[in-house]
């Protein structure tokens, strides 16, 4: 069974500053990890995965997140934070399901705060 | 590529009432999920197909909730019998099986259950 804690369900931060969100898992198996943005009235969307090999994983946006199994974390950073940014974000994790593909088991989200 | 797109996006319906939603996926994209997603809370998986084939079911999956991908293309969920707690976000997903299978996901639609 897979399980996602995210710390903190708000984070605010000043524009330009950076931004970390925090994201512990729990796996039996090599966990898949996922990190998501949710804006407001639209469908989520994918910032980035992890899957195999390199453990800095950098996604859409400036977004990376590091692997760290010995400290089962997936945490998000961008160095700079833009208003834009400003929207949910959901961590998940995954083990490969029926067919090959993966399920997402996700955390409760963080709601990422930019002030200008 | 238009995306997924999901109707209707608002449902709003009387406890007992039956409801479907339907779900089209990205043309040519072969698996397709559904998710509810309840407020402060991530979205939890339903059930996922590959072409028409139903995969997988969450417990989450009550026999009050029926899922259905008949050629493969768009799905349908139906609800009979609704309750207040069946109130949520419906999610559906779909992505496309190779090396990356990244789920693009809907708008959602929003079933509220008096």
């Amino acid at each position: 069974a897979q399980s996602v804690t995210q710390l903190g369900s708000h984070v605010s931060v000043s524009e330009g500053a950076l931004v970390l969100l925090r994201c512990n898992y729990s796996s039996s198996v090599p966990p898949y990890l996922f990190w998501y943005v949710q804006y407001p009235n639209q469908g989520l969307q994918l910032l980035l995965k992890y899957t195999t090999g390199a453990t800095l994983v950098k996604g859409i946006n400036g977004f990376e997140a590091e692997f760290k199994k010995s400290e089962t974390s997936f945490h998000l950073t961008k160095p700079s934070a833009h208003m834009s940014d400003a929207a949910e974000y959901f961590c998940a994790v995954s083990a490969i399901a029926s067919g090959g593909s993966y399920i997402p088991t996700f955390g409760r989200g963080t709601s990422l705060i930019v002030h200008p | 590529d238009t995306g997924v797109s999901q109707d209707p996006r608002h449902k709003i319906t009387k406890r007992g009432q039956n409801v479907t939603f339907r779900c089209d996926p990205i043309s040519e994209h072969n698996r397709l999920y559904w998710y509810r997603q309840t407020l402060g809370q991530g979205p939890e998986f339903l059930t996922y197909f590959q072409n028409e084939a139903q995969l997988e079911k969450s417990r989450l999956l009550s026999d009050r909730f029926s899922a259905e991908r008949p050629k493969g293309s768009f799905s349908t969920l139906e609800i009979q019998r609704t309750e207040q707690g069946d109130s949520a976000m419906y999610l559906c997903a779909s992505s496309l099986e190779g090396l990356t299978d990244t789920q693009y996901f809907g708008p959602g639609t929003r079933l509220t259950v008096l």
